[in-house]
């Protein structure tokens, strides 16, 4: 129940594309839904968030979809550019941050 | 820059041996976190504090144990090394007043020979 289901593993790009990765929870307790993005050697870096009460979030060239009823969320990369290409993590948490979950990561690569 | 520092940036060491790594948290930050990263395991939760009481335990080995100083920054040590441990260890931060935002270090890579 604590499991953050992440796909695809692997996703490949052309540029100007969209890219779409999707995150599966079971634990309805969870409260907020962040992305993290991870360059090759460097930390995770949070992209974009979102909470339970809307179902639709955009920052720039990134889109959060949020769906509660079938707990799943997605992430949608808008103009897909070679600088994009990176890992990138669901995650899910509840109560303040102390029940904090990552998805496996999908690793994206966009083709110039 | 996140605002989290983590040191050292590199470490290598023999198998059996104890290594300490440090972080300190954004400023005014009062959680830290602290993740594994190895290759085929992902992001995995190790352990929370939050101003020097430990707040969550994920899945952490009983070698390894962390602890919050009252200066906020935090220590974890991992002890009688196995080469399987070897893996990059992030630490994170929030603030934690209404906050679930995390901030990462850029973690410590250890190698164990």
């Amino acid at each position: 129940q604590q499991q953050v289901k992440q796909s695809p593993q692997s996703l490949i790009v052309q540029k100007g594309g969209i890219s779409i990765i999707n995150c599966a929870y079971e634990n309805t307790a969870f409260d907020y839904f962040p992305w993290y993005q991870q360059f090759p050697g460097k930390g995770p870096a949070l992209l974009i968030a979102i909470r339970p009460d809307v179902s639709e979030k955009k920052e720039g060239r990134f889109t959060i979809s949020f769906n509660k009823s079938a707990k799943q969320f997605s992430l949608h990369i808008m103009d897909s550019q070679p600088g994009d290409s990176a890992t990138y993590f669901c995650a899910a948490s509840s109560y303040y941050g102390q029940n904090f979950v990552f998805g496996p990561g999908t690793r994206l690569s966009v083709l110039p | 820059d996140s605002g989290v520092t983590q040191t050292p940036k590199h470490l290598i060491t023999a198998t059996g041996q104890r290594v300490t790594l440090r972080c300190s948290p954004r400023s005014g930050d009062l959680s830290v976190y602290w993740y594994q990263q190895s290759l085929d395991q992902g992001l995995q939760f190790l352990i929370q504090y939050y101003n020097g009481e430990e707040r969550a335990k994920g899945n952490i080995l009983e070698r390894f144990s962390a602890q919050q100083f009252p200066d906020l920054h935090s220590e974890l040590n991992l002890s009688s090394l196995e080469l399987g441990d070897s893996a990059l260890y992030f630490c994170a931060s929030s603030d934690h007043r209404g906050s679930y935002e995390q901030y990462f270090g850029p973690g410590t890579r250890l190698t164990v020979t």
